[in-house]
């Protein structure tokens, strides 16, 4: 069956920290990849996307995910969070007819 | 350019009356999705139309819940008669198309008593 899996459900980091919050995915076809990110009491936004081309995709706010089809993952990375970083994260793919949503990660970021 | 429009934001009802949740995509969207979050259970994909037709509902999780797609600015999700466990919030999401990001709603937080 098609899953992603987040694997950390919480992370918590001090501000100005690096931080990589990690996805994968199980699926032999192809697949289209997105994180996105959720603030309280608001929907789901996108925050970048791999649909082809180069593995190392940038999104918005500074955070990046390089996508690695041997190792069928695709982390979200960035150099240095904020305060305003702090919200919860998820990873989803599309190989098929449906999206796939992980089960998210929580981001704490600490002053 | 609007965003996926859900109403109401907010519902408290009684257990045993009829909701109905409403959402107005993206224009020129033609997949829609509605799901369902708890903390329990996470992001639940319900149903998803394209082109105002139902694709998959295996994600209803009984027959008390039915959406409708009447046209391509407009669907409802109903869960008649309600129940306390489906107190949750209900994102309604629509894309371009199936391999597409979708764009969510900020959803309708449902509260039955």
């Amino acid at each position: 069956a098609q899953s992603v899996t987040q694997l950390d459900s919480q992370v918590p980091v001090f501000e100005e920290a690096p931080v990589e919050l990690r996805c994968n995915y199980s699926s032999s076809v192809s697949v289209y990849l997105f994180w996105y990110v959720q603030y309280p009491n608001q929907g789901l936004q996108l925050l970048l996307k791999y649909l082809s081309g180069s593995t190392l995709v940038k999104g918005i706010n500074g955070f990046e995910a390089e996508f690695n089809k041997s190792q069928t993952s695709f982390h979200l990375r960035k150099p240095s969070v904020h305060i305003s970083d702090t919200a919860e994260y998820f990873c989803a793919y599309t190989g098929g007819f449906k999206t796939i949503f992980g089960a998210g990660t929580r981001l704490f970021v600490k002053a | 350019d609007a965003g996926v429009i859900q109403s109401p934001r907010h519902e408290v009802t009684e257990m045993g009356q009829e909701v109905t949740l409403r959402c107005k995509p993206i224009s020129g969207h033609d997949y829609l999705f509605w799901y369902r979050q708890t903390m329990m259970r996470g992001l639940e994909l319900l149903i998803y139309f394209n082109n105002n037709v139902p694709i998959d509902d295996s994600g209803m999780p009984e027959d008390r819940f039915s959406a409708k797609m009447p046209n391509a600015s407009f669907s409802t999700l109903k869960i008649q008669p309600s129940e306390p466990r489906d107190s949750a919030v209900y994102f309604c999401a629509s894309s371009l198309d199936r391999n597409q990001p979708q764009h969510f709603g900020d959803g309708t937080r449902l509260s039955i008593l």
